[in-house]
């Protein structure tokens, strides 16, 4: 079964550093996300993504985040400057085309952000 | 302002029992919803969905009930399985089906005794 795909599984980093998070979305799909969760917490959404622009962005995603598709198959979360307050779990999902009439998105095993 | 949320933390269940997972939301104008499944390390997984038009809808082993008039929301696994266990999330998808931008609520623990 196609699934998304995710790198790195875990990432360190000193606060200020930039990261990028990289994702393989499913071949077909045409919706990309980013969500977050923090360690115990309910998972949030970041921003969605379609027609290689932002469609909608949370109050989460600043300036210091960034996504783009830079190749036409990777989709990529970029922070510029990290902060403590970034550690979480990253997930990107996907989704098929609009006229697949569901709200089924399809999550990665996500990126683990560890920020010192 | 729209919220979804859950009733209950935690639920501990035997094997075989039937398992209730319930989910409240406070948005009237909410009128899709989603049930994910997420097993320790890995992302959310989709179970099942239900519009507003609907009660009520099966799947394999699991069937969700919808009440408007409470904003309630629930999930029954039948014959609940040690695989079962994980930390189910209700969603609501904002906008239809439009742009993926799912609200989640807190997350029920489920746990299943052999």
């Amino acid at each position: 079964e196609p699934e998304v795909t995710q790198t790195p599984s875990h990432q360190v980093t000193q606060m200020g550093q930039e990261v990028i998070l990289r994702c393989v979305p499913i071949s077909n799909h045409l919706y990309f996300y980013w969500y977050r969760q923090i360690l115990g917490q309910k998972v949030e959404f970041l921003v969605s993504f379609y027609n290689n622009e932002i469609s909608e962005k949370s109050e989460i995603f600043d300036d210091q985040f960034s996504v783009e598709r830079p190749d036409g198959s990777n989709f990529t979360l970029k922070i510029r400057s990290t902060k403590l307050e970034d550690s979480a779990m990253y997930f990107c999902a996907t989704r098929r085309g609009f006229l697949a009439n569901t709200g089924e998105l399809f999550f990665g095993e996500g990126s683990r952000l560890t920020v010192l | 302002g729209e919220s979804v949320g859950l009733h209950l933390p935690t639920l501990s269940v035997q094997e075989g029992d039937n398992s209730i997972i319930n989910c409240a939301y406070s948005n009237s104008a909410s009128d899709y919803f989603i049930w994910y499944k997420q097993e320790s390390g890995k992302g959310p997984q989709f179970i099942i969905d239900i519009r507003s038009n609907m009660d009520k809808r099966q799947g394999q082993r699991v069937t969700v009930l919808l009440n408007k008039t409470v904003k309630h929301l629930s999930l029954q696994i039948a014959a609940t399985q040690p695989g079962d266990s994980a930390v189910y999330f209700c969603a609501d998808l904002a906008g239809g089906t439009s742009y993926g931008k799912l609200t989640f609520g807190q997350g029920t623990i489920l746990t299943v005794h052999p």
